[in-house]
């Protein structure tokens, strides 16, 4: 049964980093010689929908949401089964909860099916 | 402004059928497969449907998923208490919204 663990500051100031990390135990983090996994962060913001924030696979391929990609780097830790949020400049507008999730990709994607227990980053001065 | 509209809630007693739209354009639904995501309160989104119709294991078959055109549908067949939930739809977006989108939710009431 694979389960994402996910971490990271809850309380950031403006202008500050916004910094996560997401174990992945249980289950493969590269996919195999058929498929590949990528890992995306979401978040959720008070009392509204999801936005998507960008994935990224076990070789470092990204993409990124063009709204806040000038903000974004994800990066991989493939020794430790591990992938991370970095968001900079952070202003109110980014409080939220953060998850991460885990999406199969074979011919096309198969969906998030598997997501992490969600973080909730505050930004307040 | 969600890229994708659904309608902000739905609602219906036991038993009933109650479906879920989910409006998009050509460079997200009219091209590209359809993700539904069910939210219980306080916990992470479910995968519900993948590929527009195709359910998980696990998922019951009282779930199940269409598109045509630019638009999609959730159906909740056999409607029952514990499918009181925010539902979301979701899809690739080839345009310079993407490459993930989602809808603004449905929250669901069973009466």
């Amino acid at each position: 049964q694979v389960q994402l663990q996910q971490w990271g500051a809850g309380l950031l100031k403006p202008s500050e980093t916004l910094s996560l990390t997401c174990a992945v135990y249980g289950g493969s983090f590269s996919g195999g010689s058929l498929n590949d996994y990528y890992w995306s962060w979401i978040r959720q913001s008070p009392g509204k929908g999801l936005e998507w924030i960008g994935e990224i696979n076990h070789s470092g391929s990204t993409n990124y949401n063009p709204s806040l990609k000038s903000r974004v780097t994800m990066s991989v830790d493939t020794s430790n089964n591990q992938f991370s949020l970095a968001l900079s400049s952070v202003t109110a507008a980014d409080t939220a909860v953060y998850y991460c999730a885990r999406q199969k990709f074979y011919s096309f994607y198969y969906g998030m099916d598997v997501w992490g227990q969600g973080t909730t980053v505050s930004v307040s001065s | 402004q969600s890229v994708l509209t659904q309608p902000p809630s739905a609602s219906g007693t036991p038993g009933q059928r109650v479906t879920i739209s989910c409006s998009g354009s050509s460079s997200n639904i009219g091209s590209n497969y359809v993700y539904w995501y069910q939210q219980l309160p306080g916990t992470a989104p479910k995968l519900l449907i993948y590929r527009s119709n195709q359910r998980p294991s696990g998922v019951p078959d009282r779930f199940s998923g269409s598109k045509s055109g630019t638009s999609a549908s959730l159906a909740i067949s056999g409607l029952r208490s514990e499918d009181e939930a925010e539902y979301y739809c979701s899809a690739w977006d080839d345009s310079l919204s993407g490459p993930w989108v989602f809808g603004g939710g449905t929250k669901v009431t069973v009466l």
